[in-house]
C-alpha cells in the first residue's frame, strides 16, 4: 500500500498565482480530507468528502480557495489568486469510516513570496 | 467551534523517564485519536479510542478515554530517542450518517524533547 499520496511536496509560487495541490487517497478509503497546518493555527480542517461528495467546507478561509473531487482516487485543493498568508503545509488524509484512523500523506509545502 | 486544549505545549524529559500529556475539550467527541508528528512528515495514528472510559495500550503507550467524553491523556513509559516528535490529540464527533468518516479537530499539539 503507498499511502497517501500527496504532489508536489514543496511549491513556491508568487503572490496572485494559481496553486493546485494533488492527493490520491488509499485505494478503498472513502473519506478525504484536506487540512492545513501553521505554526499559529496548529492542523486546521478545510474541507472533508465522503464517496466523493464534499460534506463540509466551512473551514475553507475564503472563496479564494476550492476543492474538488472528480473520483475516488483523485482531490484537488486550488488557491486563486494565492497569497503570502496561505504559506504553510496542506495535508491530505484519507479513511475507510469512522472506525479507523485517518491515514495522512506527508503534505505540501507552499511558500507564497 | 470545537476547541481542544493540549497540556503541555512543550516537555523536555531525560531517556528513561515517562511522559505525560492530556487534552480537554468543551464539547462531547465520540472518538479520541493519539497521533504523532516527525518533522517534514504528515501525523502518524498511534492510539484510537471509541468508547468512555476505555484504556488502551500499544507497546509503551497507553491512552484513556475520560468518562465524560471530554478528555483523554497519553502516556508513555520509559521514554526513548526516537519518541521525540510533536503528539496530536484529535477528537471526532461522530459518524456522518452517509457511512463516512468526519472531520477531526486536532489539540496545538505537545513538543517532546528528550535529554540522553
Amino acid at each position: 500500500d503507498a499511502g497517501v499520496i500527496q504532489s508536489p511536496r514543496h511549491e513556491v509560487t508568487e503572490m496572485g498565482q494559481e496553486v493546485t495541490l494533488r492527493c490520491k487517497p488509499i485505494s478503498g478509503h472513502n473519506s478525504l480530507f484536506w487540512y492545513r497546518q501553521t505554526m499559529m493555527r496548529g492542523l486546521e480542517l478545510l474541507i472533508y468528502f465522503n464517496n466523493n461528495v464534499p460534506i463540509d467546507d466551512s473551514g475553507m478561509p475564503e472563496d479564494r480557495f476550492s476543492a474538488k473531487m472528480p473520483n475516488a482516487s483523485f482531490s484537488t485543493l486550488k488557491i486563486q489568486p494565492s497569497e503570502p498568508r496561505d504559506s504553510a503545509v496542506y495535508f491530505c488524509a484519507s479513511s475507510f469510516s469512522v472506525t479507523y484512523g485517518y491515514t495522512f500523506g506527508s503534505g505540501t509545502r507552499l511558500t507564497v513570496v | 467551534g470545537q476547541q481542544l486544549n493540549q497540556s503541555p505545549q512543550s516537555m523536555f524529559i531525560q531517556e528513561g523517564e515517562d511522559v505525560s500529556m492530556n487534552c480537554t475539550s468543551s464539547s462531547i467527541f465520540n472518538t479520541w485519536l493519539w497521533y504523532k508528528q516527525d518533522p517534514g512528515e504528515g501525523p502518524v495514528l498511534l492510539i484510537a479510542l471509541y468508547k468512555a472510559g476505555e484504556l488502551t495500550s500499544n507497546g509503551r503507550l497507553t491512552a484513556q478515554f475520560g468518562i465524560t467524553r471530554k478528555d483523554s491523556f497519553l502516556n508513555i513509559s520509559a521514554s526513548i530517542p526516537s519518541d521525540v516528535g510533536i503528539y496530536f490529540c484529535a477528537g471526532q464527533g461522530g459518524m456522518y450518517s452517509g457511512g463516512g468518516a468526519d472531520g477531526l479537530t486536532f489539540g496545538k499539539g505537545t513538543h517532546l524533547i528528550i535529554q540522553p
